[in-house]
């Protein structure tokens, strides 16, 4: 059962365009989420993070909104850059202890040049 | 900081061998991570130490595998008898217990034949 899902495996955008990668949860108990974006050969690398006191994050061209009613957070890449071109995983952690997160399947971004 | 040392980056083997794959963190980092990902699951934690003891082992998948934490600066993570449907890439992570971001290493590409 995945709690964590990510139901676009792909996502091709113009370069410049804004780029939106959705993720859902399942489970309430979540309150810390995380954005990764991995290369090719090469582990995740922590992107953006988000708590769930907060509905927005923003860093530079990334933003996370989450929505806790819905059990759903977005990334905006704004504008997206071919440099960009990466799979995006989230992730959903309850705050106890050793944060122990559960990674959704991820989405292939594609940005255009 | 050479970041997560993972080694080695590829092993092909056949159906029935060993296989043993290792994990050298961040200097400092007391909370390690093993991640197996594959198209259909994503990320997958299979375990994480704290302090170099398990703590949580519920992600892997069967007797086959398993994981030691000797000492802080090193971990494996062994399949024995290995088999074609083991086949995907192992990431080893580290972080400061507390901290939500977690440094991955490079990966192990696992092929069994």
């Amino acid at each position: 059962d995945q709690q964590v899902k990510q139901n676009s495996p792909s996502l091709s955008v113009q370069e410049g365009r804004i780029s939106i990668l959705n993720c859902d949860y399942t489970n309430s108990m979540f309150d810390y989420f995380l954005w990764y974006k991995k290369y090719p050969a090469e582990g995740p690398t922590f992107l953006i993070s988000i708590s769930s006191i907060k509905d927005k994050n923003e860093d530079g061209r990334f933003t996370v909104f989450l929505n806790k009613s819905a059990k759903h957070l977005s990334l905006h890449i704004v504008p997206s850059q071919p440099g960009d071109s990466a799979v995006y995983f989230c992730a959903a952690s309850e705050t106890s202890g050793t944060y122990k997160y559960i990674f959704g399947t991820g989405t292939r971004l594609k940005v255009l040049a | 900081d050479a970041g997560v040392i993972q080694s080695p980056r590829h092993e092909v083997t056949e159906m029935g061998q060993e296989v043993t794959l290792r994990c050298k963190p961040i200097s400092g980092h007391n909370s390690l991570f093993w991640y197996r990902q594959t198209m259909m699951r994503g990320l997958e934690l299979l375990i994480y130490f704290n302090n170099n003891v398990p703590i949580d082992d519920s992600g892997m998948p069967e007797d086959r595998f398993s994981a030691k934490m000797p000492n802080a600066s090193f971990s494996t993570l062994k399949i024995q008898p290995s088999e074609p449907r083991d086949s995907a890439v192992y990431f080893c992570a580290s972080t400061l217990r507390g901290s939500h971001e977690q440094f991955f290493g490079p990966g192990t590409r696992l092929t069994v034949l």
